[in-house]
């Protein structure tokens, strides 16, 4: 089967730098996603790894070890805005698996002042 | 913001009715996807489309069926809704395949089956 485990709920200051971690087990993986999703919102994209390793784009940054089936999502100078439930995504090989996409549970990150 | 619009935002349903789910999207991409979201489950693929009358089942499928008639249309149907269908409801959007394409949320229908 497939499964993706994320922390339920992280809590950090302004300004802090914060870390969620994912991990998978999955048959089939080409890529893992990170989305943001504020309370009543829509998810918005923020990340995609499909190598190994660290893309940063602004204060967030997207790691991926595929041998060990496991990503994070590094935030650092935390903003009040930031609060929000993070969620990684694994994508499959579309050959085999078709557009099968699966989300993870999500981590409920609140930043206080 | 993409051009993704979801009708109706919520709707109060009886058990065993049926319901229709509309998504609209004017970005003219091919891939449209519908999730439903429940509290500890994030967010689990219904079904998508990857063109006009091709479509695919995804994680929970059981229940649901879907249309693709045009580009810019996707419909999901609960044939003899259950309060087990009780959720909020995403469409989304990709220009191309999922692994390297950003998707695009419309902003959801919350459905109560009561």
């Amino acid at each position: 089967g497939q499964s993706l485990e994320q922390p339920s709920e992280v809590t950090a200051v302004e300004g802090a730098i914060v870390q969620i971690n994912c991990t998978y087990q999955t048959s089939g993986f080409y890529g893992l996603s990170w989305y943001q999703q504020h309370d009543g919102g829509a998810p918005t994209f923020l990340s995609y790894n499909a190598l190994d390793g660290l893309e940063e784009t602004g204060r967030f940054s997207s790691f991926l070890s595929r041998s060990d089936s496991y990503g994070y999502l590094l935030l650092q100078e935390l903003q009040m805005k930031d609060s929000a439930s993070y969620f990684c995504a694994v994508s499959h090989d579309p050959d085999n698996y078709g557009q099968n996409f699966v989300f993870g549970p999500g981590t409920r990150l609140s930043v206080l002042p | 913001d993409a051009g993704i619009t979801q009708s109706p935002r919520h709707k109060v349903t009886e058990t065993g009715t049926p319901v229709t789910l509309r998504c609209h999207q004017t970005e003219n991409h091919r891939y449209m996807y519908w999730y439903r979201q429940d509290p500890g489950h994030g967010l689990r693929l219904i079904h998508y489309s990857y063109g006009v009358k091709d479509t695919d089942k995804g994680e929970v499928s059981d229940g649901y069926s879907v249309s693709r008639s045009k580009t810019e249309d996707f419909l999901l149907t609960l044939e003899s809704a259950t309060s087990s269908q009780t959720s909020v409801y995403f469409c989304a959007i990709s220009e191309g395949w999922t692994g390297g394409n950003e998707q695009y949320f419309g902003p959801g229908t919350r459905l109560t089956v009561t």
